[in-house]
């Protein structure tokens, strides 16, 4: 297996554009996971999905944020409009469900917003 | 108080010795534990999971988990400067599965 793939790797954007990145989780996991990391708050939930449905979403920051999961194998999360504080590792992860299991992450997106 | 807290560190330790690191969690995230290790710009990778309270080893890594004091630890034995990286201390509520990241210790093995 492929592993959780992500993309892009890097992104650059200039503040005020839009911002989607994209995660194939890896097949036959269920639960799939947002994370960001910066070096102030490290790895914070942003929001999870169970069988493609939002279960929590309270880590999402605001309303700029928003995340979607159409099937099984693909979900995006979007901030529009993108913000410097946004900057950070966004890493996606999945899992076979119930707690307690391993979490398998994405090599993460770099996003920089100038 | 934080659902999860690590010191920062860095921890730096020689190489062959042991590596110790700690982490106490809050009512919040009481369930299971994960300790994950992260590479500089790499992704996190779990090496040990523990659920119940006492001990488990798995190859040079023991972890150790005390319920009633809240604390959960690492132990990194004969350690190598392949061990360099920041391990995160994770913990899980017990409904559903939502996991919670401690900041991480940076840990430097020094040859």
């Amino acid at each position: 297996d492929a592993g959780v793939i992500q993309s892009p790797r890097h992104e650059v954007t200039e503040m005020g554009q839009e911002v989607t990145l994209r995660c194939k989780p890896i097949s036959g996991h269920d639960y799939l996971f947002w994370y960001r990391q910066t070096m102030m708050r490290g790895l914070e939930l942003l929001i999870y999905f169970n069988n493609n449905v939002p279960i929590d979403d309270s880590g999402m920051p605001e309303d700029r944020f928003s995340a979607k999961m159409p099937n099984a194998s693909f979900s995006t999360l979007k901030i529009q409009p993108s913000e410097p504080r946004d900057s950070a590792v966004y890493f996606c992860a999945s899992t076979t469900g119930g707690f307690g299991e391993k979490l398998f992450f994405g090599s993460g997106t770099q996003l920089s917003v100038l | 108080q934080k659902e999860v807290e690590q010191n920062s560190g860095p921890l730096s330790v020689p190489e062959g010795a042991i590596a110790s690191l700690n982490c106490t969690y809050s009512d919040r995230v009481s369930q299971s534990f994960f300790w994950y290790r992260q590479y500089s710009g790499k992704s996190p990778e779990l090496i040990m999971s523990i659920y119940s309270n006492g001990d488990k080893e798995d190859g040079r890594f023991t972890a150790q988990l005390n319920k009633a004091s809240q604390y959960v630890s690492l132990l990194i034995r004969d350690s190598q400067p392949s061990d360099s990286a920041t391990y995160l201390c994770a913990g899980n509520k017990a409904a559903g599965n939502k996991l919670t990241f401690g900041g991480g210790t940076r840990v430097l093995v020094k040859p």
